[in-house]
């Protein structure tokens, strides 16, 4: 059981640029999270999908972030363009049903905007 | 607006000891609420969760207790070992199905030898 896979895990880039994190959830779980962590506000949820629709997007910060979930399999959070303020660690989770249950956590991409 | 305060931030308990972390929350109608622990460098874990309608829920060495009336709850872990330590999460979400997961701040426990 390979678990939630996300990558890359570090990220360092620039004050401007794109940013693209990606996350493969377990194979069979039909809802879809992404987190950030970070020490000021701790663990925040951004966003989430069922069945590959985005249901609630009112914790993405602003416009700048965007994500997408083109099939069950893939999901990105890409952030364009990045602020020293994104630094953070960034969760997808997934889980099996719609509607309750355990989110199961990936390992996390640590990101640093420079 | 924090809805769910968690206490304390730190925590450091001998091994054998009772580890205890408490969170209130404000919104009643949050109606799950579960606990994560987080090692270092790793995702959140779920460790045990409870809903409003019973008082305490057991697992292992893991307790939850839950005072409705006060909109509190509290972990429990007896027989704290040193592979206790982590941080961990209270969290409390509404319509009964953990979507939307509000975190507390996190504690970070320490269980020395």
């Amino acid at each position: 059981d390979a678990g939630v896979i996300q990558s890359p895990r570090h990220e360092v880039t620039e004050m401007g640029q794109e940013v693209t994190l990606r996350c493969k959830p377990i194979s069979g779980h039909n809802s879809l999270f992404w987190y950030r962590q970070t020490m000021m506000r701790g663990l925040e949820l951004l966003i989430y999908f069922n069945n590959n629709v985005p249901i609630d997007d009112s914790g993405m910060p602003e416009d700048r972030f965007s994500a997408k979930m083109p099939n069950a399999s893939f999901s990105t959070l890409k952030i364009q363009p990045s602020e020293p303020r994104d630094s953070a660690v960034y969760f997808c989770a997934s889980r099996p049903g719609t509607s309750g249950g355990e989110q199961f956590f990936g390992p996390g991409t640590r990101l640093t905007v420079l | 607006q924090q809805q769910v305060k968690q206490s304390p931030q730190s925590l450091i308990v001998q091994k054998g000891g009772i580890s205890i972390i408490n969170c209130a929350y404000e919104n009643t109608a949050f109606d799950y609420f579960p606990w994560y622990q987080q090692f270092p460098g790793k995702g959140p874990a779920l460790l045990i969760a409870i809903r409003p309608d019973v008082s305490e829920k057991k697992e292992g060495r893991f307790t939850i207790s839950f005072n409705k009336s006060a909109k509190q709850f509290s972990l429990h872990i007896m027989d704290s070992q040193p592979g206790d330590s982590a941080t961990y999460f209270c969290a409390a979400s509404k319509g009964g199905g953990g979507n939307k997961l509000t975190f507390g701040t996190g504690t970070q426990l320490k269980v020395e030898l």
